[in-house]
């Protein structure tokens, strides 16, 4: 069980678009710290692509961009690629009990 | 381009002790500005945050490894070690090294680099 909750998996077609969302509490996401978003392709190590929210890392396309409000964040991928099929992670840091980093579960993208 | 590479057993036996390096290059694991850390995802599953380590020493884990779990740091080699005590087919993953961002402090703190990652199997 995750400390941050995102839906197991979301499908779009080709140049469509598909939203991610990210659930946390008031001890991560509602107490106002950072949300970040990692893409993992298949068989390859995560690679950080939104931070802060809503930031992109040079390279990555616009077509990635992330919001965050109250206790939930969201990615939105606009003009989906085959390309774009991964599982995705939102994080953010925790401060209950002790200073600790969370992540969601992921989320798999399938373009149809 | 800093990279930083996992290295260690493939293999561990049940109820030993799983040790893995991290060897950075193309950055200074003393810079003031980052964490180093290690995260793990089992076979299938998602990841899952271990442990950080600042160069000076200072260290904060996941609390549900924290008794088993010891990170550390080699600044004449640029390394940081993890070292996972009593293992069980549980702690079987791939363990990823990365770099924890934390110029603005922990509440905006990322990892920004990764490892390519290791996979540790746990078995007798």
């Amino acid at each position: 069980q995750s400390v941050l909750t995102q839906p197991p998996s979301v499908s779009g077609a080709p140049g469509q678009r598909v939203t991610i969302s990210c659930t946390g509490t008031s001890s991560n996401i509602g107490a106002n710290y950072d949300v970040h978003w990692y893409q993992q392709l298949p068989g390859t190590a995560p690679k950080l692509l939104i931070y802060g929210n809503t930031n992109r890392p040079s390279g990555v396309p616009d077509r990635f961009s992330g919001s965050k409000s109250g206790i939930s964040a969201s990615l939105a991928i606009t003009g989906l690629q085959t390309e774009d099929e991964a599982d995705y992670y939102c994080q953010a840091y925790d401060s209950s009990l002790s200073d600790h980093w969370v992540f969601g579960g992921g989320t798999r993208l399938t373009v149809l | 381009q800093l990279q930083l590479q996992e290295s260690g057993p493939g293999l561990v036996r049940p109820s030993e002790t799983l040790s893995l390096t991290c060897s950075v290059a193309g950055g200074s694991i003393s810079n003031s500005n980052f964490y180093w850390a290690w995260i793990r995802q089992p076979p299938g599953k998602g990841l899952e945050w271990i442990g950080i380590v600042f160069y000076t020493g200072t260290t904060h884990y996941n609390p549900s490894l924290r008794s088993r779990v010891t990170i550390s740091v080699d600044m004449s080699k640029n390394q940081f070690p993890l070292r996972l005590t009593s293992v069980t087919a549980a702690d079987t993953a791939v363990y990823y090294c990365a770099r924890l961002w934390d110029n603005y402090g922990y509440a905006r703190s990322y990892f920004d680099s990764w490892g390519q990652g290791a996979l540790v199997t746990v078995s007798s």
